[in-house]
């Protein structure tokens, strides 16, 4: 089945360690899309891809880079996390030109 | 400054009932309408959509009204089954736009046998 991929699941990292977290993709799709979501709070998108072309949202702090090498994959980088970033975050795709997003299940990130 | 929001947290609806679902948007430049539904430890999924020029649109049991000029969307489920229970997320873009989302915080639908 197609579908959209996130490892790990679960992340506990220090503060201020550098974390990476992967999504990567079956569908073929274009566009790729991080989104920060805290506890009762709408998922907020942080960045995302068309093709390579990489569009920052103007809130996303600078701790926060990502990276595409390839169509398939998408990694998040936090270079030095902080309390406040623990949270889930989601990784979801679309075809250029349409509007219906397809997630994969998270990775919810603790920070200790 | 939230442009999509869902005022209700949580909803509880007997199985059988209706269930309503409400969502009011600020930005007038919004036109095209999503709803999701997520499961827990899962990712949320694409349930229906509107388009500004339409004021209804209906999906088997699930059906979305959309006001424009009280920006206002809901989402009917009827008949409401235990399945159902679930995080709704209303979402919100410009057709011309850069193809972005604009999700509000959800409702979490419990029904109830």
């Amino acid at each position: 089945d197609a579908m959209v991929i996130q490892n790990p699941r679960y992340q506990v990292t220090q503060f201020g360690k550098p974390v990476t977290l992967s999504c990567s993709q079956t569908l073929n799709h274009n566009v790729m899309y991080w989104y920060q979501q805290k506890s009762s709070q709408a998922p907020k998108l942080l960045f995302h891809y068309y093709d390579k072309d990489f569009n920052n949202e103007a809130d996303t702090p600078d701790n926060f880079q990502s990276r595409r090498p390839n169509t398939s994959f998408c990694f998040l980088d936090i270079r030095s996390p902080g309390l406040g970033d623990a949270a889930m975050y989601l990784c979801a795709t679309s075809r250029q030109g349409t509007y219906e997003q397809y997630f994969g299940p998270g990775t919810r990130l603790t920070v200790t | 400054d939230q442009q999509v929001k869902q005022n209700s947290p949580s909803l509880s609806v007997q199985e059988g009932r209706i269930s309503i679902l409400n969502c009011d948007y600020t930005n007038s430049m919004f036109d095209y309408f999503l709803w999701y539904k997520k499961y827990p430890a899962e990712g949320p999924t694409f349930l229906i959509s509107i388009s500004s020029i339409k004021d209804k649109n209906e999906d088997g049991r699930f059906t979305v009204f959309l006001n424009k000029s009280a920006k206002h969307l809901s989402l009917h489920i009827v008949p409401s089954q235990p399945g159902d229970s679930a995080v709704y997320f209303c979402a919100a873009t410009l057709i011309q736009g850069a193809q972005k989302l604009v999700f509000g915080q959800g409702t979490r639908l419990t029904i109830n046998p």
